[in-house]
């Protein structure tokens, strides 16, 4: 079965500085998906950026890129540019690319933007 | 125009009763979920309908019971509701191929 691991519980970053949060994985598929999700206090869960597996290149959405280190298992977000609004919780999420699109979640990380 | 939206957003009920969440999403997905998010904000896949079809069905305790009357539509009902049954529960939404979830707003289920 597969597994997503956050070990930070959380993490703090000064407005304007960048910060990266860490997500391990374990899986015997060669083939899925990964993703970050935000929740800010409105609960409301956001895709952030999403990585394939299959592709090497990294993901980036603006201020947000991906580290995705296939053989280490390793998929880390780092935010540039922290701003106030980026303080939620991040979840790491994985999806095989068979059978049902069932996400394993990591624990997540609460992320503090200090001013 | 919201994509994925759940009723109610929070609900607050005494052990023993039965209480129904709705979920409706107008982007064409062909699949739907039931998460729960605990006190420790750990997310964890309840049931998903694909097309109407029961797909995932987790192990869940069976007073707890979906249903899809169409692809758009997916319903959660609880019955005899326990202490241990609050939590954040949310709704999501995926088209087939590789993208994301799109999630619903959650309702907040408090059990007294």
């Amino acid at each position: 079965a597969q597994t997503v691991t956050q070990s930070q519980p959380e993490m703090s970053v000064q407005e304007a500085e960048t910060v990266t949060l860490s997500c391990t994985y374990d899986t015997s598929e060669s083939d899925y998906y990964l993703f970050w999700y935000k929740q800010p206090p409105s609960r409301q869960m956001i895709l952030v950026i999403r990585q394939e597996a299959y592709k090497q290149q990294n993901a980036t959405e603006n201020r947000f890129s991906v580290n995705f280190q296939k053989a280490a298992k390793s998929f880390s977000l780092k935010i540039s540019d922290s701003q106030l609004g980026d303080a939620a919780m991040y979840f790491c999420a994985y999806r095989s690319a068979e059978g049902t699109y069932k996400y394993i979640f990591g624990t997540g990380t609460r992320l503090k933007v200090l001013a | 125009d919201t994509a994925v939206s759940q009723t109610p957003k929070y609900l607050v009920t005494q052990m023993g009763n039965d209480k129904s969440i709705k979920c409706e999403q107008n982007l064409g997905h062909d699949t739907m979920y039931w998460y729960k998010q605990d006190s420790k904000k750990f997310l964890k896949i309840m049931f998903s309908y694909n097309n109407k079809e029961l797909i995932i069905n987790e192990t869940v305790p069976n007073r707890f019971s979906p249903k899809s009357p169409d692809k758009a539509h997916l319903n959660l009902h609880i019955n005899s509701l326990e202490l241990g049954d609050s939590a954040v529960y949310f709704c999501a939404s995926s088209p087939q191929g590789s993208y994301g979830y799109t999630f619903g707003s959650g309702t907040r289920l408090t059990v007294v």
